[in-house]
């Protein structure tokens, strides 16, 4: 089954302890990339990725990192989580440019910073 | 920048009963307009994807229009059903791969 899976889907943590959240994708997507939505915001893009070892900011990148190392992988690490930093994250993926298809997106991971 | 709205923020309505949620952009300069379903908790699943060339897109009982020089789209749904009660979100793509979204249109449908 085509999907984008994230882990994980619920977190809470502590400001300062820095995590991982992974994005997997099995439709060879080139394109990748992370949201996080907010009450009243809508979804904001933070990073994306062209293809392997190709990322650029979104609109909201700052106190996350990103890395493409494999074509179907697209982490999201916050090395210093703040409290401001809560909210609904979630991955996407598509064929890429030039195709005129749909985005596909992972179920979410809802994260808490206290 | 490309700004997107959907208004309105909630809409409650009979079963059965059609309606129309509205989609606007300022850039008219898209690639394709996407409409995506939330339901609490879960992600989005794309419904419709109209490409900047179409005019309209239809899947079942949805049908989305687009209208890209006057910057707005509508995703119709006949006879509506209380399965159909969700988050309903449009998103545009312009030249490069990000989306733009508005903030969605909160739907009932009320049994």
């Amino acid at each position: 089954e085509a999907q984008v899976t994230q882990n994980p889907r619920y977190l809470i943590t502590v400001t300062g302890k820095k995590l991982t959240v992974t994005c997997s994708q099995n439709m060879n997507h080139e394109y990748m990339s992370w949201y996080r939505q907010d009450p009243g915001l809508g979804l904001r893009q933070i990073y994306y990725s062209m293809n392997v070892e190709v990322t650029d900011k979104g609109d909201v990148p700052e106190g996350y990192k990103v890395s493409r190392k494999e074509k179907r992988n697209f982490p999201l690490i916050l090395e210093s989580p703040s409290p401001n930093q809560t909210s609904l994250y979630f991955c996407a993926s598509s064929l890429g440019l030039g195709s005129n298809q749909p985005q596909h997106f992972g179920d979410g991971t809802r994260l808490s910073i206290l | 920048k490309q700004e997107v709205t959907q208004i309105p923020a909630a809409l409650s309505v009979p079963e059965g009963e059609n309606l129309v949620l509205n989609c606007s952009f300022t850039d008219s300069a898209i690639y394709n307009l996407q409409w995506f379903r939330q339901d609490p908790g879960k992600g989005l699943t794309s419904l419709l994807l109209i490409q900047s060339s179409q005019r309209e897109q239809t899947s079942g009982r949805l049908n989305a229009s687009l209208d890209k020089s006057s910057g707005r789209s509508t995703l119709y749904i006949a006879a509506s059903q209380p399965g159909d009660s969700a988050t309903y979100l449009c998103a545009v793509r312009q030249m490069t791969e990000k989306l733009t979204f508005g903030t969605g249109t909160r739907l009932t449908i009320i049994p």
